[in-house]
């Protein structure tokens, strides 16, 4: 079956560490993303790359660190100087620019 | 102006009637509009999506686009209590930039 997986489904991070969320997509899309959201919110753009070895800020990106050494792979890593970091992750893919994006099942991060 | 604006609800309709969800964006410039349907503690999936303006009906759903109003609505038809959800309007982000930008969202209630 063909999709984006998330893991794991939810992690908790004590404060000043760091912690790694996987994204995995065999949709072969090319184009892929990190969104956060909070409670009551929509959803904010982290992280995006539209092809390998290349990545680009989105609206909230301090905090946080991103690699796409693989099509298939966006791993995103959330670092102590993220001052806020409890929220829902969700990782997107889409085959290019204006095409519709669909969702992994999201990582829910809590900071303990 | 926000870039995305929803209505947040609760939008209570009776079941079996028709549910209209808006949302108006700002960038005049915006080319990709979707719709996505989020449970409680899901990720969002998509309902529609639409480019042109007009209608676009997929099965019980409706997207409908005004470009010159700057505004996309979605109507659900014979609305089911299964449709109770949060509706996101995402409009793809232009001046070159990738990614879509949400709205925050509007609760929908359908009432057996």
């Amino acid at each position: 079956d063909g999709g984006i997986t998330q893991s794991p489904k939810y992690l908790f991070r004590k404060e000043g560490q760091n912690v790694t969320l996987s994204c995995e997509q065999n949709l072969n899309h090319d184009a892929m993303y990190w969104y956060r959201q909070d409670p009551g919110q929509g959803l904010r753009l982290i992280y995006y790359s539209q092809i390998v070895n290349d990545f680009q800020k989105g609206d909230i990106a301090e905090g946080y660190s991103v690699s796409r050494e693989k099509k298939e792979s966006f791993p995103l890593t959330v670092t102590s100087a993220q001052k806020n970091p409890t929220a829902f992750y969700l990782c997107a893919s889409r085959f290019s620019i204006g095409t519709e994006a669909f969702f992994g099942q999201g990582t829910r991060l809590t900071v303990v | 102006q926000k870039e995305v604006e929803q209505n947040s609800g609760p939008l209570s309709v009776p079941e079996g009637a028709i549910a209209s969800l808006n949302c108006t964006y700002s960038d005049r410039g915006s080319q990709s509009f979707f719709w996505y349907r989020q449970y409680s503690g899901k990720s969002p999936e998509l309902i529609m999506f639409i480019y042109s303006n007009g209608d676009k009906e997929d099965g019980r759903f409706t997207a409908q686009l005004n470009k010159a109003s700057q505004y996309v609505s979605l109507l659900i038809r014979d609305s089911q209590p299964s449709d109770s959800a949060t509706y996101l309007c995402a409009v793809n982000k232009g001046g070159g930039a990738d990614g879509l930008t949400f709205g925050k969202g509007t609760h929908l209630i359908i009432q057996p």
